[in-house]
């Protein structure tokens, strides 16, 4: 079946620019996660959704990052105004977390958007 | 908070040998611990868990790791390493204290030579 998918796959904006980033989850997972994995660095938890709960926002590197989930599917990383600092691979994945298992459910990643800031 | 090690940036091994990848970790209650990998220009891939039971836990490609509570480790291992192998390793915890967010290391490339 169809595994975790983002768009764009590169994305190279100018310094101050707004850019948004998608992220396509597995159908019918029900949690979803955005990471960050910068050259040379692990992977930077950014934010979490969990069904209708209200997303752990606490990765968040600064109040220039946001992100929503609509309809608990599809989610949207937004930066705004970014710097050279942001240049980095967002990683998003999907999980899915019956009530027995929400602690030891694997996640599953997409390929990533590699976002480059000149 | 919760947190994991992996003391080595990279591990070099020659195919056919065996080789292990290190991880430590720091819960406050219970781990759930995880071994995902990277491979070039894709994403992570789950390789195993250990959530209860056995301290040995088999994964994919052959692929195995072991939990000791009383050293907070769980290793991964494999006895006889392929270059097809050669990848970035990541670890992972997730405490039951604070379930929603999985915590990873900062990877461990492993270097397979012929």
């Amino acid at each position: 079946g169809a595994g975790v998918s983002q768009s764009p796959s590169n994305k190279v904006t100018e310094k101050g620019k707004d850019v948004e980033l998608r992220c396509d989850p597995i159908s019918g997972h029900t949690a979803l996660y955005w990471y960050r994995q910068s050259l040379g660095q692990g992977l930077e938890f950014l934010i979490y959704f969990q069904g209708n709960s209200a997303p752990d926002k606490s990765g968040l590197p600064s109040d220039r990052f946001s992100a929503e989930r609509t309809g608990g599917s599809v989610s949207t990383l937004t930066i705004q105004r970014t710097q050279q600092e942001d240049s980095a691979v967002y990683l998003c994945a999907s999980s899915l977390t019956p009530h027995q298992s929400i602690y030891n459910s694997p996640l599953h990643f997409g390929n990533g958007t590699r976002l480059t800031v000149t | 908070a919760q947190s994991v090690a992996q003391p080595e940036d990279q591990v070099n091994v020659a195919e056919g040998n065996p080789l292990t990848v290190k991880c430590t970790y720091s819960v406050s209650g219970n781990p759930y611990l995880f071994w995902y990998v990277q491979y070039p220009n894709r994403g992570l891939q789950f390789l195993l868990k250990y959530i209860t039971g056995d301290n040995l836990v088999k994964g994919s490609y052959g692929f195995e790791a072991e939990f000791n509570k009383s050293q907070t480790s769980f290793h991964l291992k494999k006895p006889s390493a392929l270059v097809s192998d050669s990848a970035l390793y990541f670890c992972a915890v997730r405490d039951t204290g604070t379930a929603s967010k999985l915590t990873f290391g900062t990877g461990t490339r492993l270097q397979v030579t012929l």
